[in-house]
This record gives C-alpha cells, structure tokens and sequence, in this order.
C-alpha cells in the first residue's frame, strides 16, 4: 500500500511569485485535504476535495486554491505569495464513507517565501 | 467553533519517567479526539483516536488516552518515557459528521524533550 506522497520537498519562491504543490493519495482514498503549519504553530486547516470539488474550507483567502483530478491526487495552488506563505503545507487523504474518515497524511512540502 | 488548548509548548522529562502531555478541546457537538506526533522535518503520524464507545483509547507506542466529558480534556500519557519519543505533540478535534466532511482542528503543539 503506498502512502500519501508529496512534492517537492522544498520550494524557495519570491514574494509575489505563484506556487504550485503536489500530492498522490494513499491508495483506496477518494479526498485530499490541506494544511497549512507555520513555524512552531499547529496545522491549519485550508480546504478539502471531494469528487474533484471544493468540499470544505477553511478561513484563507481565495489566492489559495486546490484541484483534485479523477485519480485523487490533488495541486494547492498560491498566487500572489506573501512572507506569511512561508510553511509546511501538508497534504492529507482519506476515504469517505461510515463514520469516520482517518486524515493519513503526507511528509509535507516547506516552501520558503522571499 | 471547536478549538484546542495544549498546555505547555515544552514538556521535560527523563528516560523512563511518566509522560503527561495536557489537552482540552471545546466543541459543541461530541467530538472526535487525535493526538498526532511528528518528528523533526516530516509529517504528521497518528498515534490514537477517540471517536465513540471506550474513553481509554490506547495507541501506538505505549501511548493512551482518556476522554473525559466532563472536563473536556483528553490528556496523553506514557507510563515510561524513551529517548525515541523525543518529537512534537499535537492534540486534535473534529466534529463527528456523517456527511463526509471532516476537518480537523489543531493545538499548537508540545514538544517532549527526553534527557538520559
């Protein structure tokens, strides 16, 4: 079973750049989720996709924004980088369906903003 | 709105002793617990989770929790501390919704120290 994957592992971009993050979900796993850990901070919640939309999100604003493509895996988007940018974005996936859908999540990506 | 406090950034202890990492959450609808750890430059790993039934949930690692209501607090704890446990602890709330739907609502972490 393959985990949850993400890429690349460090990015350095200059702010106003736009960034592009990767993730491939576990496998059997049809949501990705997004979040955003600045330093010495919990994570935060950004947005989820569910069956390529926008399921939920968090309290970002609309320069963030995600795809998801038919095989689950999932782009987050940031335009207009800001210094605030700079953090851990992890990627978590799980299955929705019962009661309870476990976050497995990514080794993360730390982008750099300058 | 669900939130969740962790007292103390920084917990100290020596090889062997009692680990207790503090957590209370606040939610107004039952929630679903997490304790998350994550070692230095990778992501997150889900040590135990309380969702229904049993509030002594027992992890990975020698880890347990107890969810208790009344105090809205599930506290981490390992009855023998090991340098290998030395990362960062973060506590975790979600709402328990059957739409599909789930986010999940971090603390801001406490990191475990170990001394020999």
């Amino acid at each position: 079973e393959t985990g949850v994957t993400q890429s690349p592992t460090h990015l350095i971009k200059t702010r106003g750049q736009q960034v592009t993050l990767r993730c491939s979900s576990q496998s059997g796993h049809n949501t990705v989720s997004w979040y955003q850990q600045a330093l010495g901070q919990g994570p935060q919640f950004i947005f989820q996709y569910y069956r390529e939309e926008e399921n939920g999100r968090g309290n970002f604003p609309p320069r963030f924004s995600g795809l998801q493509f038919p095989n689950y895996s999932s782009e987050l988007n940031v335009n207009a980088l800001e210094l605030d940018d700079s953090a851990l974005y992890l990627c978590a996936s799980s299955r929705i369906g019962g009661s309870y859908n476990e976050q497995f999540f990514g080794p993360g990506t730390r982008l750099t903003v300058l | 709105a669900q939130s969740v406090t962790q007292l103390g950034s920084h917990v100290s202890v020596s090889e062997g002793a009692l680990v207790l990492l503090r957590c209370n959450y606040s939610s107004s609808v039952p929630p679903y617990l997490f304790w998350y750890v994550q070692y230095p430059n990778q992501g997150l790993q889900l040590l135990l989770k309380y969702t229904t039934g049993a509030t002594l949930v027992k992890g990975i690692n020698g880890f347990e929790a107890e969810f208790k209501k009344s105090e809205t607090s599930f506290h981490l704890t390992k009855p023998s501390a090991h340098m290998s446990d030395a990362a960062e602890y973060f506590c975790a709330v979600s709402d328990q919704v059957n739409t599909g739907f789930q986010k999940l609502v971090f603390g801001t972490g406490t990191r475990l120290l170990v001394s020999p």
